[in-house]
């Protein structure tokens, strides 16, 4: 069972304020990170797949770090706006194939 | 691109009766599909792998018989959780995937939202 650990649990952060969160994965057998937004009454949505050690990948004001040495990856959201307040979740493939792991998640609230 | 439509959104049957949750890849073709099942306040848990045109691949402590997967065609995967009982009270959401590699992202429906009285 593989262990994909995401902090802080919840996080509430003032509009226009930059913020981050953590995940972290087993360093072993790196295949690839993914990042998924999840909004409330709607369906999870792709960010980024992530595959090379240093990767940084950018949509808009969100990005992300990668660290597979160390087992982490960071997603960093520049100038909160309300429709950031989403739940963020990574996931990791078991043994780079089909099968995902999901983080518990960050559930992130943008207060006006 | 890449929609994937999850129905029903919602259910609230008696006890006993068979629920069928249909998703569908709307505009690309997807050999794998998967079933997650949420618990409150926990995250996705995969539930089963759905191949066209094979047998799902069940993870470890999901009971086969109990939730029968049919995948029949390369835009379309069934869950049916039969003789629904009030533990089975839970959300089901449905992801699909172009390809075949863990470095393609997935693509879900919107999620059904069981309840068994």
């Amino acid at each position: 069972i593989l262990n994909v650990e995401q902090s802080p649990q919840s996080l509430h952060v003032q509009e226009g304020d930059s913020t981050n969160f953590t995940c972290s994965f087993p360093s072993s057998n790196f295949y690839a990170l993914h990042w998924y937004r999840w909004e409330t009454a709607k369906s999870p949505e792709a960010l980024f797949v992530m595959t090379l050690n240093g990767d940084e990948k950018k949509k808009g004001r969100i990005s992300a770090t990668l660290n597979t040495k160390e087992g982490y990856s960071y997603l960093y959201i520049k100038g909160s706006q309300p429709e950031d307040s989403a739940t963020y979740l990574c996931a990791f493939p078991n043994f780079g194939n089909e099968k995902l792991t999901f983080g518990t998640g960050t559930r992130l609230t943008i207060i006006p | 691109g890449a929609v994937v439509s999850q129905h029903p959104s919602r259910v609230i049957c008696k006890s006993g009766t068979s629920v069928k949750i249909e998703c569908r890849s709307l505009d690309f073709q997807a050999t794998t599909m998967f079933w997650y099942r949420q618990f409150p306040k926990q995250s996705l848990m995969l539930m089963a792998t759905s191949n066209e045109g094979s047998k799902a691949t069940y993870e470890q402590g999901v009971e086969k018989d109990k939730f029968l997967i049919n995948h029949a065609s390369l835009t379309l995967s069934t869950l049916t959780v039969t003789s629904a009982h009030p533990e089975d009270s839970s959300f089901y959401i449905c992801s699909a995937r172009p390809g075949s590699k863990g470095d393609q992202p997935q693509h879900f429906g919107d999620g059904t939202r069981l309840s068994i009285l």
